[in-house]
């Protein structure tokens, strides 16, 4: 158990929908990163939050969007959902950045299935 | 930026026979590397890691690693595989000397032990 918590688990949605998804970090961590993973493109970073600030943007489209709270858990919203959209959304964390040599940790994903 | 190459998309190998997954990396300034186990319907797991010293790097499960900066290599070895290892194995690199944590992941390699 890595400490990092997803939910939901699973998501099954129609296209021109909207859906979030969710993550608890590690307890203490102030750094969130989004990931997706596709059969197409493997892992893509989407986005990091660090201490409630976004610090860095991969590949995230701008039907996509996230946040972190002051409680750090961090939200995922993807709207208009296209076919190709269908993953597995990847929420990691870790300690802070900067002066951390250590790895992220991961949680086991949300798998959001586009019909 | 970074970029991590994992050579082969799948590897097929028999119980006990030794094993080496490949990996090389892109970057024009020094790293931090990793290597994930991703087993079916699960997270990223971290395996092990090379910060610094020693470029012998052992991990769990009887994985090690050898960081190669000649040659920007870190491939993942285990002298005798089991069933039980059949997974995802993703590389990684991060920069050292950023203040961001986001990890760059290669495509992954397909172990598939065979008994």
């Amino acid at each position: 158990d890595s400490g990092v918590t997803q939910t939901p688990k699973h998501l099954i949605t129609a296209t021109g929908q909207r859906v979030t998804l969710r993550c608890s970090p590690r307890s203490g961590d102030l750094s969130v990163y989004w990931y997706q993973q596709s059969l197409d493109q493997g892992l893509q970073f989407l986005i990091q939050y660090y201490n409630g600030e976004e610090r860095a943007k991969g590949n995230i489209l701008e039907r996509f969007s996230a946040q972190q709270f002051p409680d750090l858990h961090s939200e995922l919203n993807l709207s208009s959902l296209e076919l190709g959209d269908s993953a597995l959304y990847f929420c990691a964390s870790s300690a802070q950045t900067g002066s951390d040599t250590g790895e992220l940790f991961f949680g086991e994903g949300s798998r959001l299935t586009v019909l | 930026a970074q970029s991590v190459t994992q050579l082969d998309s799948q590897v097929p190998v028999f119980e006990e026979a030794p094993v080496e997954l490949r990996c090389n990396y892109s970057s024009s300034v020094s790293v931090y590397l990793f290597w994930y186990v991703q087993y079916p319907n699960q997270g990223l797991q971290l395996l092990l890691k090379y910060l610094s010293g020693s470029t012998l790097v052992k991990g769990i499960n009887g994985f090690e690693a050898e960081f190669n900066k000649s040659q920007t290599s870190f491939h993942l070895r285990k002298p005798s595989v089991h069933i039980s290892d059949t997974a995802e194995y993703f590389c990684a690199v991060r920069d050292r000397g950023s203040t961001l944590g986001r990890l760059y992941f290669g495509r992954g390699t397909q172990l598939t032990v065979w008994p």
